[in-house]
């Protein structure tokens, strides 16, 4: 199947930093998700992205699907966006999502 | 706003007893999914129901797990029996449009299980 790598693995974060948390994907996909799961687990939609550039207030996201990548990127970043962060990809169109391990990310006050 | 419903949030059983989860995906959404996420791990596909369908159960541990969603709406994972390895978060998810593969996933609240 295909192979889902997200890096950094973790990161911690001073409020206010700027960060970009990088998902490589080892085949074509369909469909491009990045979701933040809170303290509780839930999984927040923060994109579908399965091409180009998007953005939502202090997040946005790019995927470069030739290259096989996508980066989200995280500005003046606040305590609340604590949390992991994940990429997921449909490699099939089925809507069977792949996720990657996540990234890990504390902000600090 | 239009949500994932999961119930229940929490459930801790001990090995060997029967145990179920219930999920109501959004209104209108054809295509159901269950997930299960091990602690530090990203979440992996378990079934997928289109309408009250089947169309991938090949990583559900059918000697087990079983999974139906009779009406097409709302659907139910049931264990029997549990296994200390099976305490997970479970996730259902569901998306818009049958066959349509550029179609984005939402995911309800989950329920953490603890085998004991």
């Amino acid at each position: 199947g295909i192979q889902v790598e997200q890096s950094p693995p973790d990161l911690i974060l001073q409020e206010g930093a700027n960060s970009t948390l990088r998902c490589n994907f080892s085949d074509s996909v369909n469909n491009l998700q990045w979701f933040h799961q809170n303290p509780w687990g839930q999984l927040i939609n923060l994109f579908y992205i399965p091409s180009g550039t998007k953005q939502n207030g202090r997040l946005s996201a790019t995927t470069v699907a030739t290259e096989r990548y996508s980066l989200l990127y995280i500005s003046s970043s606040q305590t609340t966006d604590s949390g992991v962060y994940f990429c997921a990809v449909d490699h099939y169109g089925n809507n069977r999502l792949a996720f990657g391990k996540g990234n890990q990310v504390v902000v600090i006050p | 706003e239009a949500e994932v419903a999961q119930s229940p949030r929490y459930k801790i059983t001990e090995k060997s007893q029967a145990v179920a989860f219930w999920c109501d995906p959004i209104s209108g959404h054809a295509t159901l999914y269950w997930y299960r996420q091990i602690l530090g791990q990203g979440p992996e596909l378990l079934v997928q129901f289109q309408d009250e369908s089947v169309v991938d159960d090949s990583q559900l541990p059918k000697d087990r797990f079983s999974a139906e969603r009779l009406k097409g709406v709302d659907s139910t994972l049931k264990i029997q029996p549990a296994e200390l390895g099976d305490s997970a978060m479970y996730l259902c998810a569901s998306s818009l449009v049958a066959g349509n593969p550029n179609t984005e996933a939402f995911f309800g609240q989950g329920t953490r299980l603890t085998v004991v």
